[in-house]
């Protein structure tokens, strides 16, 4: 089975830190994906990626940078995190959308 | 823009029902449509991928259906479990390559 593994569960930073989720996946994927999940607001994309130095904005891209140097590996940057950064992130991956997508267990980030 | 809803946004049943689950999507022209489940504070696990070309897709007690020229999915759940309370969320994607647009989500709750 693919698996997407983000690399922590919770994270706690203060405002203006730099932080950064990391994200990789072990099956050959060509596209990657960065969502974050707030109640009443659903899933809302952020940045994903067709290919290793690729990227594309999505919906709600401000705030957020991310870099793709490898192809198993993607990873989301808040440049100066915010308050109203705090949020669950999801990761997900797909190889041509053909098989579907397959998401990680998340990243419950908390900004204080 | 494509726009894809849920109802109901909750639902409570007592074990042993059978249970539907809707999706409609505002823009036919999909690629595929995918049913994800979703515990609390945890990432998304797949559950059903219909491509565009087929009508459902059946995996144990999990039944999906799609009719894509009135822009609908069902989910069927048979025999309800309280194993089965989570959020289930459907999600579509216009082509291979592109991003999925997911709808909000249905909250289900199986009561023993």
């Amino acid at each position: 089975d693919v698996k997407v593994t983000q690399s922590s569960r919770y994270l706690v930073k203060r405002t203006g830190e730099k932080v950064f989720l990391e994200c990789v996946q072990d099956m050959d994927h060509e596209n990657m994906f960065w969502y974050r999940q707030d109640p009443g607001l659903g899933l809302r994309l952020i940045y994903f990626s067709y290919d290793v130095k690729m990227k594309e904005k999505g919906d709600i891209p401000e705030g957020y940078s991310v870099s793709r140097e490898k192809k198993e590996r993607f990873s989301l940057i808040l440049e100066s995190a915010s308050t109203n950064q705090t949020s669950m992130y999801l990761c997900a991956s797909s190889s041509s959308g053909a098989y579907g997508y397959t998401f990680g267990s998340g990243t419950r980030l908390t900004v204080v | 823009k494509q726009e894809v809803t849920q109802i109901p946004a909750a639902l409570s049943v007592p074990e042993g029902e059978n249970l539907v689950l809707n999706c409609s999507f505002t823009d036919s022209a999909i690629y595929n449509l995918q049913w994800f489940r979703q515990d609390p504070g945890k990432g998304l696990t797949s559950l059903l991928l219909i491509q565009s070309s087929q009508r459902e897709q059946t995996s144990g007690r999990l039944n999906a259906s799609l009719d894509k020229s009135s822009g609908r999915s069902t989910l069927y759940i048979a025999a309800s479990q309280p194993g089965d309370s989570a959020t289930y969320l459907c999600a579509v994607a216009h082509s291979g390559y592109s991003t999925l647009t997911f709808g909000k989500g249905t909250m289900l709750l199986v009561s023993p």
